[in-house]
Protein backbone atom coordinates (compact mmCIF):
# COMPACT_ATOMS: atom_id res chain seq x y z
CA UNK A 1 0.00 0.00 0.00
CA UNK A 2 1.03 3.73 -0.84
CA UNK A 3 1.78 5.79 2.67
CA UNK A 4 4.03 8.37 3.89
CA UNK A 5 5.02 8.54 7.53
CA UNK A 6 6.48 11.16 10.10
CA UNK A 7 7.84 8.37 12.47
CA UNK A 8 8.35 11.46 15.32
CA UNK A 9 5.55 13.15 16.90
CA UNK A 10 7.95 15.72 18.56
CA UNK A 11 11.43 16.58 17.96
CA UNK A 12 13.34 19.10 20.39
CA UNK A 13 16.76 20.96 19.30
CA UNK A 14 18.45 23.03 21.09
CA UNK A 15 19.08 27.00 18.88
CA UNK A 16 22.40 26.62 17.15
CA UNK A 17 22.23 22.87 17.07
CA UNK A 18 21.23 20.72 13.44
CA UNK A 19 17.58 19.91 13.05
CA UNK A 20 15.97 16.65 11.64
CA UNK A 21 13.37 16.12 10.45
CA UNK A 22 11.97 12.81 9.02
CA UNK A 23 9.80 11.25 6.63
CA UNK A 24 9.61 8.08 5.32
CA UNK A 25 7.25 6.64 1.89
CA UNK A 26 5.80 3.49 0.69
CA UNK A 27 4.65 3.54 -3.16
CA UNK A 28 5.06 2.00 -6.52
CA UNK A 29 6.54 3.83 -8.94
CA UNK A 30 8.90 7.23 -8.41
CA UNK A 31 6.57 9.81 -6.09
CA UNK A 32 6.64 13.86 -5.90
CA UNK A 33 7.93 14.72 -2.33
CA UNK A 34 7.40 17.93 -0.73
CA UNK A 35 7.64 19.32 2.90
CA UNK A 36 5.12 22.09 4.51
CA UNK A 37 5.36 24.15 7.73
CA UNK A 38 2.31 25.30 9.69
CA UNK A 39 2.80 28.00 12.42
CA UNK A 40 -0.30 28.56 14.49
CA UNK A 41 -3.13 29.71 13.39
CA UNK A 42 -1.81 30.09 9.56
CA UNK A 43 -1.92 27.76 7.04
CA UNK A 44 0.46 25.65 5.41
CA UNK A 45 3.71 27.08 3.67
CA UNK A 46 5.19 25.32 1.21
CA UNK A 47 9.06 24.72 1.90
CA UNK A 48 10.42 22.31 -0.70
CA UNK A 49 10.20 19.59 -3.34
CA UNK A 50 11.81 16.45 -4.51
CA UNK A 51 10.78 16.09 -7.98
CA UNK A 52 13.99 14.50 -9.87
CA UNK A 53 17.50 14.96 -9.93
CA UNK A 54 19.82 16.09 -7.36
CA UNK A 55 18.84 13.88 -4.18
CA UNK A 56 19.57 16.99 -2.14
CA UNK A 57 16.96 19.86 -2.28
CA UNK A 58 17.37 23.50 -0.91
CA UNK A 59 14.07 24.99 0.08
CA UNK A 60 13.07 28.42 1.86
CA UNK A 61 14.33 29.49 5.19
CA UNK A 62 17.56 27.70 5.12
CA UNK A 63 15.86 24.29 4.96
CA UNK A 64 17.46 21.19 3.05
CA UNK A 65 16.01 17.78 2.29
CA UNK A 66 17.37 14.34 1.34
CA UNK A 67 15.95 11.86 -0.58
CA UNK A 68 17.28 8.39 -0.38
CA UNK A 69 15.54 5.91 -2.43
CA UNK A 70 17.25 2.83 -1.27
CA UNK A 71 15.52 4.16 2.61
CA UNK A 72 12.27 5.61 1.20
CA UNK A 73 13.07 8.50 2.68
CA UNK A 74 13.10 12.66 2.74
CA UNK A 75 14.20 13.78 6.05
CA UNK A 76 14.36 17.58 6.40
CA UNK A 77 17.31 19.25 7.59
CA UNK A 78 18.90 22.33 8.51
CA UNK A 79 22.01 23.27 9.84
CA UNK A 80 21.61 25.23 12.29
CA UNK A 81 18.11 25.60 14.16
CA UNK A 82 16.27 28.96 15.29
CA UNK A 83 13.88 29.50 17.53
CA UNK A 84 11.83 30.83 15.05
CA UNK A 85 11.39 27.28 13.45
CA UNK A 86 9.36 25.83 15.99
CA UNK A 87 6.42 24.84 14.25
CA UNK A 88 4.63 22.33 12.80
CA UNK A 89 5.88 20.49 9.70
CA UNK A 90 4.45 18.19 7.02
CA UNK A 91 5.82 15.89 4.94
CA UNK A 92 3.69 15.21 1.46
CA UNK A 93 3.77 12.66 -1.48
CA UNK A 94 2.04 13.19 -4.39
CA UNK A 95 1.78 9.41 -5.64
CA UNK A 96 1.63 8.54 -9.60
CA UNK A 97 -1.62 8.88 -11.02
CA UNK A 98 -2.67 11.10 -8.04
CA UNK A 99 -3.75 14.39 -8.11
CA UNK A 100 -3.32 15.28 -4.58
CA UNK A 101 -1.02 15.20 -1.59
CA UNK A 102 -1.59 12.77 0.99
CA UNK A 103 0.06 14.02 4.07
CA UNK A 104 2.20 12.58 7.22
CA UNK A 105 0.96 13.07 10.79
CA UNK A 106 3.04 15.75 11.32
CA UNK A 107 6.21 16.78 13.82
CA UNK A 108 5.78 19.20 16.12
CA UNK A 109 9.16 20.95 16.14
CA UNK A 110 10.04 22.87 19.47
CA UNK A 111 13.62 25.03 19.47
CA UNK A 112 14.83 25.50 23.05
CA UNK A 113 16.71 28.56 23.31
CA UNK B 1 1.74 35.55 2.02
CA UNK B 2 0.69 32.40 -0.36
CA UNK B 3 -1.96 33.85 -2.69
CA UNK B 4 -4.33 32.20 -1.90
CA UNK B 5 -7.51 33.65 0.31
CA UNK B 6 -10.12 31.83 2.27
CA UNK B 7 -12.82 33.48 3.92
CA UNK B 8 -14.75 33.72 6.44
CA UNK B 9 -11.27 32.82 8.51
CA UNK B 10 -13.68 31.88 11.35
CA UNK B 11 -17.04 30.52 11.48
CA UNK B 12 -18.95 29.09 14.38
CA UNK B 13 -22.24 26.99 14.05
CA UNK B 14 -25.01 25.05 15.44
CA UNK B 15 -25.11 21.12 14.41
CA UNK B 16 -27.62 20.43 11.46
CA UNK B 17 -26.55 23.54 9.99
CA UNK B 18 -25.14 24.41 6.58
CA UNK B 19 -22.30 26.33 6.09
CA UNK B 20 -20.75 27.62 2.78
CA UNK B 21 -16.60 28.33 2.79
CA UNK B 22 -15.25 30.35 -0.08
CA UNK B 23 -11.54 30.05 -1.45
CA UNK B 24 -9.64 32.35 -4.38
CA UNK B 25 -7.17 31.09 -6.13
CA UNK B 26 -4.11 32.25 -6.75
CA UNK B 27 -3.68 34.60 -9.89
CA UNK B 28 -3.73 32.22 -12.34
CA UNK B 29 -4.17 28.76 -11.24
CA UNK B 30 -6.73 26.86 -12.28
CA UNK B 31 -6.56 24.02 -9.99
CA UNK B 32 -8.49 24.08 -6.62
CA UNK B 33 -7.83 21.14 -4.00
CA UNK B 34 -9.60 21.44 -0.68
CA UNK B 35 -8.37 19.66 2.57
CA UNK B 36 -9.65 19.19 5.75
CA UNK B 37 -7.56 19.02 8.96
CA UNK B 38 -8.49 17.64 12.45
CA UNK B 39 -7.12 16.06 15.17
CA UNK B 40 -8.10 13.06 15.02
CA UNK B 41 -7.99 12.57 10.81
CA UNK B 42 -4.82 14.38 10.08
CA UNK B 43 -4.60 16.19 7.18
CA UNK B 44 -6.87 14.89 4.44
CA UNK B 45 -7.82 15.31 0.70
CA UNK B 46 -11.46 16.77 0.28
CA UNK B 47 -12.08 17.14 -3.57
CA UNK B 48 -10.60 18.89 -6.06
CA UNK B 49 -11.48 21.39 -9.36
CA UNK B 50 -9.80 21.88 -12.40
CA UNK B 51 -11.31 24.89 -14.93
CA UNK B 52 -14.52 24.76 -13.13
CA UNK B 53 -15.21 20.48 -13.46
CA UNK B 54 -14.25 18.61 -10.92
CA UNK B 55 -11.29 16.40 -11.03
CA UNK B 56 -10.68 14.12 -8.13
CA UNK B 57 -12.52 13.18 -4.92
CA UNK B 58 -10.72 12.00 -1.68
CA UNK B 59 -12.43 11.50 1.63
CA UNK B 60 -15.20 13.74 0.53
CA UNK B 61 -18.63 13.02 2.63
CA UNK B 62 -21.64 12.97 0.91
CA UNK B 63 -22.87 15.90 3.34
CA UNK B 64 -20.37 18.09 1.51
CA UNK B 65 -20.15 19.52 -1.93
CA UNK B 66 -17.77 21.80 -3.75
CA UNK B 67 -17.74 23.95 -6.87
CA UNK B 68 -15.86 26.10 -8.93
CA UNK B 69 -16.93 29.17 -10.79
CA UNK B 70 -16.31 30.69 -14.15
CA UNK B 71 -14.09 33.40 -11.76
CA UNK B 72 -11.98 30.38 -10.48
CA UNK B 73 -13.29 31.08 -6.97
CA UNK B 74 -14.59 27.80 -5.13
CA UNK B 75 -16.96 27.32 -2.68
CA UNK B 76 -17.14 23.99 -0.38
CA UNK B 77 -20.56 23.38 0.98
CA UNK B 78 -20.80 21.66 4.52
CA UNK B 79 -24.89 20.24 5.23
CA UNK B 80 -26.51 18.56 7.94
CA UNK B 81 -23.21 19.75 10.20
CA UNK B 82 -22.16 17.27 13.08
CA UNK B 83 -20.10 18.11 15.99
CA UNK B 84 -17.41 15.62 14.27
CA UNK B 85 -17.11 17.96 11.18
CA UNK B 86 -15.04 20.82 13.27
CA UNK B 87 -11.79 21.33 12.14
CA UNK B 88 -9.50 23.60 9.83
CA UNK B 89 -10.26 23.53 5.67
CA UNK B 90 -7.75 24.54 3.46
CA UNK B 91 -8.34 25.27 0.29
CA UNK B 92 -4.97 25.48 -2.12
CA UNK B 93 -4.37 25.84 -6.29
CA UNK B 94 -1.83 25.02 -8.54
CA UNK B 95 -0.54 26.12 -11.80
CA UNK B 96 -1.96 26.44 -15.04
CA UNK B 97 -2.10 22.83 -15.81
CA UNK B 98 -3.66 19.90 -14.16
CA UNK B 99 -2.37 16.42 -13.87
CA UNK B 100 0.77 17.67 -13.46
CA UNK B 101 1.65 16.06 -10.15
CA UNK B 102 5.32 17.67 -9.81
CA UNK B 103 3.10 21.42 -9.55
CA UNK B 104 3.40 22.45 -5.91
CA UNK B 105 -0.26 23.15 -3.97
CA UNK B 106 0.01 26.63 -2.64
CA UNK B 107 -2.57 26.94 0.49
CA UNK B 108 -4.72 29.35 1.73
CA UNK B 109 -5.08 30.28 5.82
CA UNK B 110 -7.96 28.12 6.34
CA UNK B 111 -11.33 28.46 7.69
CA UNK B 112 -11.77 27.15 11.09
CA UNK B 113 -15.09 25.87 11.74
CA UNK B 114 -16.72 24.99 14.91
CA UNK B 115 -19.68 22.94 14.67
CA UNK B 116 -21.73 23.37 18.53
Amino acid sequence: AQSVAQPEDQVNVAEGNPLTVKCTYSVSGNPYLFWYVQYPNRGLQFLLKYITGDNLVKGSYGFEAEFNKSQTSFHLKKPSALVSDSALYFCAVRFPGANNLFFGTGTRLTVIP
Amino acid sequence: DSGVTQTPKHLITATGQRVTLRCSPRSGDLSVYWYQQSLDQGLQFLIQYYNGEERAKGNILERFSAQQFPDLHSELNLSSLELGDSALYFCASSPRASGRAFETQYFGPGTRLLVL
